[in-house]
């Protein structure tokens, strides 16, 4: 079965960097994008970008360009998410999620079928 | 703008219809898809290309897009469906989130 598995509880201080990781499990690592989502405590979810896991080519929003950077190790099945200059308004929970839901029909860009459980970030100053 | 605005919050009782809406500029020309999310658990999606639902989401969620504006309904509103709920659609490589609504069932 398909399973995203993330890397446990972080808490750091301001300025510091964060890695997250995301270990897949169940299907072919290469043949899908994994995107990372966040959601900051009584906020939404926020879409942070994405890697493709075949040819490591990244994708990010441009309030998180420059601070981000997404990586994957194909011989582990695993990617990565960096953010660095860590400040309080980065205290969230960190979600990777695959991209691609596929139905007897066809394949869907940007829909999300699977979700890591989630890494719990604190930033403190 | 690349915005998609959710009420906050939606009300309903045990048995009825739920709706909440998910706004944006030409909205009904891009594919929306919907998430449940449960207090301390990973989103799930339960609509996807606007009405189509992922296998195991039972029959009383539906979805429909068109003009500005997502929907998402559910029927005959049981209490396991409260959580919060967040449309989200993709433009030119760039993935939205609409704020998120809480569904509370009284």
């Amino acid at each position: 079965q398909v399973q995203l598995v993330q890397s446990g509880t972080e808490v750091k201080k301001a300025g510091a960097s964060l890695k997250v990781s995301c270990k897949a499990s169940g299907y072919t690592f290469t043949n899908y994008y994994v995107h990372w989502v966040r959601r900051a405590p009584g906020q939404g979810l926020e879409w942070m970008g994405k890697i493709n896991p075949s040819g490591g080519g990244t994708s990010y929003p441009q309030h998180f360009r420059g601070r981000v950077t997404m990586t994957r190790d194909t011989s582990t099945s695993t990617v990565y998410m960096e953010l660095s200059s860590l400040r309080s308004e980065d205290t969230a929970i960190y979600y990777c999620a695959r991209d691609g839901y596929c139905d007897t029909v066809s394949c869907y860009e940007s829909v999300f079928d699977y979700w890591g459980q989630g890494t719990l970030v604190t930033v403190s100053s | 703008s690349d915005e998609l605005t959710q009420p906050p919050s939606v009300s309903v009782s045990p048995g009825q219809t739920a709706s909440i809406t998910c706004s944006g500029d030409k909205l009904g020309d891009k594919s929306a898809c919907w998430y449940q999310q449960r207090p301390g658990q990973s989103p799930i999606l339960v609509i996807y290309q606007n009405r189509k639902r992922p296998s195991g989401i039972p029959e009383r969620f539906f979805g429909f897009n068109s003009g500005n504006t997502a929907t998402l309904t559910i029927s005959g509103t049981q209490a396991m469906d409260e959580a919060d709920y967040y449309c989200q659609a993709w433009d030119s490589s760039t993935v939205i989130f609409g704020g998120g609504t809480k569904l509370t069932v009284l």
